[in-house]
């Protein structure tokens, strides 16, 4: 099993500040299969990136996916009030896809 | 536009097992597959597995194999999820998530709360 460890496990930023999140596989992932969501309270997850640096439908453009292999970043290049969640990797290249165990990002 | 809309809250008995739906909409069932996910109270995302809506074809977390079981209904665009021999950490909210084209999860449900409680 592929285990993807996230870092940092909290980010202080405040609005308009840029944030970088961390994914790092225990093995390498197969042809990029690698995803991002972000959660907030009460809700579900929502699909932000594809495939390391694809963005999902309806995904502004601040926020962009890069890497390969074994490390994978989540960039959101000026946060916004409804950017502060909770933002989990999974990677979909193995028959057991596996989650991060989440990056919060708090205002600070 | 692409829904799922999950069954509602159940509260189960340790030992007990749980079947929990999810109704899809607005796409053509049998062209995605649908994997299901839990969530513990206050921790994080758990895959449990996944199954073909084209052909039933199943692929479960190892942790669950011998208790979990994933099956559609292709006439009611319906998919469901039942877990067995329920324990206390059985507790959390099940989503059901469209497996897209990109091989990820693109639409979630709304969630299920299963509680496992004496």
């Amino acid at each position: 099993e592929i285990v993807l460890t996230q870092s940092p496990g909290t980010l202080s930023l405040s609005p308009g500040e840029r944030a970088t999140l961390s994914c790092r596989a225990s093995q390498s992932v197969s042809s990029s299969y690698l995803a991002w969501y972000q959660q907030k309270p009460g809700q579900a997850p929502r699909l932000l990136i594809y495939g390391a640096s694809s963005r999902a439908t309806g995904i502004p453009d601040r926020f962009s996916g890069s890497g390969s292999g074994t490390d994978f970043t989540l960039t959101i290049s000026r946060l916004e009030p409804e950017d502060f969640a909770v933002y989990y990797c999974q990677q979909y290249g193995s028959s057991q896809r596996t989650f991060g165990q989440g990056t919060k990002v708090e205002i600070k | 536009q692409v829904q799922l809309v999950q069954s509602g809250a159940e509260v189960k008995k340790p030992g007990a097992s749980v079947k929990v739906s999810c109704k899809a909409s607005g796409y053509t069932f049998t062209s995605y597959g649908i994997s299901w996910v839990r969530q513990a109270p206050g921790q994080g995302l758990e895959w449990m597995g996944w199954i073909s809506a084209y052909n039933g074809n199943t692929n479960y977390a190892q942790k669950l194999q011998g208790r979990v079981t994933m099956t559609t209904d292709t006439s009611t665009s319906t998919a469901y999820m039942e877990l067995r021999s329920l324990r206390s950490d059985d507790t959390a909210v099940y989503y059901c998530a469209r497996r897209g084209s990109y091989y990820c999860l693109d639409y979630w449900g709304q969630g299920t709360l299963v509680t496992v409680s004496s």
